[in-house]
């Protein structure tokens, strides 16, 4: 059911390289998401998106960037990535503000040495 | 800012039993989130309610607004249901007026 893509599922990288997480979706929503998950612990809110050319952060401070050129992607950047940055990522769409549920992505588990 | 608890944190179950998840909130909200994360981590949406009940299939979620309590109830429990379920209560104000529960492991034993 759910048509919004996340790649790479897993991404093993060295401290200070820059990664982008992709964030794909065929649904033609405006509102897009991306969460961070540490194992055990509830998903937080680190940047969101109500359409082209609007991106916002989150409650959760983080070090990545993002953009939304295209209603369908919306894709996650870390400039240099480090250790404290291991977890979880995960993309979704849909509009919570109007009461609809939300679609996620499979999530790319990063692991940062 | 809205706190959201579950309980059990962890469940074992054999199979073929009645299953309850429970999600209480601290503030009012206008909708309740009800989640499943499988193994590997990805994230379906089950339900999604502002009030009453909702049935799908074996699972049956209800709500409390009164209360500010959300059951989530599985019948007639199978290994295919063992998954973590997360409850998410939107108390408005924008994307980061959701909120998430840590989570309930739920663990079924054929």
């Amino acid at each position: 059911e759910a048509d919004i893509y996340q790649t790479p599922r897993y991404l093993v990288i060295g401290t200070g390289k820059k990664i982008t997480l992709e964030c794909s979706q065929t649904m033609g929503h405006d509102k897009m998401y991306w969460y961070q998950q540490d194992p055990g612990m509830e998903l937080h809110l680190i940047h969101y998106s109500y359409g082209v050319n609007s991106t916002e952060k989150g409650d959760l401070s983080s070090e990545s960037t993002v953009s939304r050129i295209r209603t369908e992607h919306f894709p996650l950047t870390l400039e240099s990535a480090r250790p404290s940055h291991t977890s979880q990522y995960l993309c979704a769409s849909g509009n919570v503000m109007m009461g609809e549920k939300l679609f996620f992505g499979s999530g790319t588990q990063l692991s940062v040495l | 800012k809205n706190e959201v608890e579950q309980s059990p944190q962890n469940l074992t179950a054999q199979e073929g039993e009645f299953i309850t998840i429970n999600c209480s909130y601290s503030v009012g909200i206008s909708a309740l989130h009800w989640l499943q994360q499988h193994p590997g981590g990805g994230i379906v949406s089950l339900f999604m309610l502002s009030s009453g009940k909702k049935k799908h299939g074996r699972l049956i979620a209800t709500i409390n607004i009164q209360e500010k309590h959300s059951s989530l109830h599985i019948t007639a429990s199978h290994p295919r249901d063992s998954a973590v379920y997360i409850c998410a209560a939107y108390s408005g104000g924008g994307a980061d007026g959701l909120t998430f529960g840590k989570g309930t492991h739920l663990i079924i034993q054929p």
